[in-house]
């Protein structure tokens, strides 16, 4: 089936770093979305990506999504406390339900 | 705040008992999905329902089961509860079928 590989699995910087995390897969997926997830909540929408090549801005956040729609990245600049969470990317694919597959997480811990 | 709300919280259950899970979603989002979530592991899809009907299943078993009413409420339904049943149940919502807005879940603990 289909799987992500989302990288790096964690993440240790100061506070006002910039971060970067990508997914991968070997599938072609027609939407990329990233997620956030706090502890004991639901993953919560921060961008969603329809288009090869396509590159959006959430703030302080920014996301691509490949040319060869097997990948996308994740950028936060200017990291601040609150963006300490894991961060999800997922595909969508259109094979009947428009299911989500999920990557495996990255893990944000800032140090202040 | 995606609009998605699940009952209960949090549950407890004893192996090989049944479990009724709820999901409510905002009005006009036709399409609610189940996830599964394991601890420190990505949602894995469950089953999706549009308009009523089931339409599409990931790699569980039947004993997984579902159901979308018309007021945009669905439940998840898990007969004969294994220990690896524990795990958060997320539902999402969506208007489009495109991008999808997730309630917060519920915590399952089989016992």
């Amino acid at each position: 089936g289909q799987q992500l590989n989302q990288s790096p699995q964690s993440m240790f910087i100061q506070e006002g770093e910039d971060v970067s995390m990508n997914c991968t897969s070997s599938s072609i997926f027609n939407t990329w979305l990233w997620y956030k997830q706090d502890p004991g909540e639901g993953p919560v929408l921060l961008i969603a990506l329809y288009k090869a090549g396509e590159l959006t801005s959430n703030g302080r956040l920014t996301a691509q999504f490949g040319i060869t729609r097997k990948d996308s990245f994740l950028n936060i600049s200017a990291s601040i406390p609150s963006d300490v969470g894991i961060y999800f990317c997922a595909g969508r694919i259109i094979q009947g339900a428009q299911k989500l597959v999920f990557g495996q997480g990255t893990r944000l811990t800032i140090n202040p | 705040e995606t609009g998605v709300t699940q009952s209960p919280t949090h549950l407890i259950k004893t192996r090989g008992q049944q479990v009724t899970l709820r999901c409510s979603s905002q009005s006009g989002h036709n399409t609610v999905s189940w996830y599964q979530q394991a601890l420190g592991q990505g949602p894995q899809f469950i089953f999706q329902y549009y308009r009523e009907e089931e339409n599409g299943r990931g790699n569980f078993p039947p004993r997984f089961s579902g159901l979308q009413f018309p007021n945009y409420s669905s439940e998840l339904n898990v007969n004969a509860l294994e220990l690896d049943d524990s795990a958060l149940y997320l539902c999402a919502s969506s208007p489009t079928g495109r991008e999808q807005y997730f309630g917060p879940g519920t915590r399952l603990t089989v016992t």
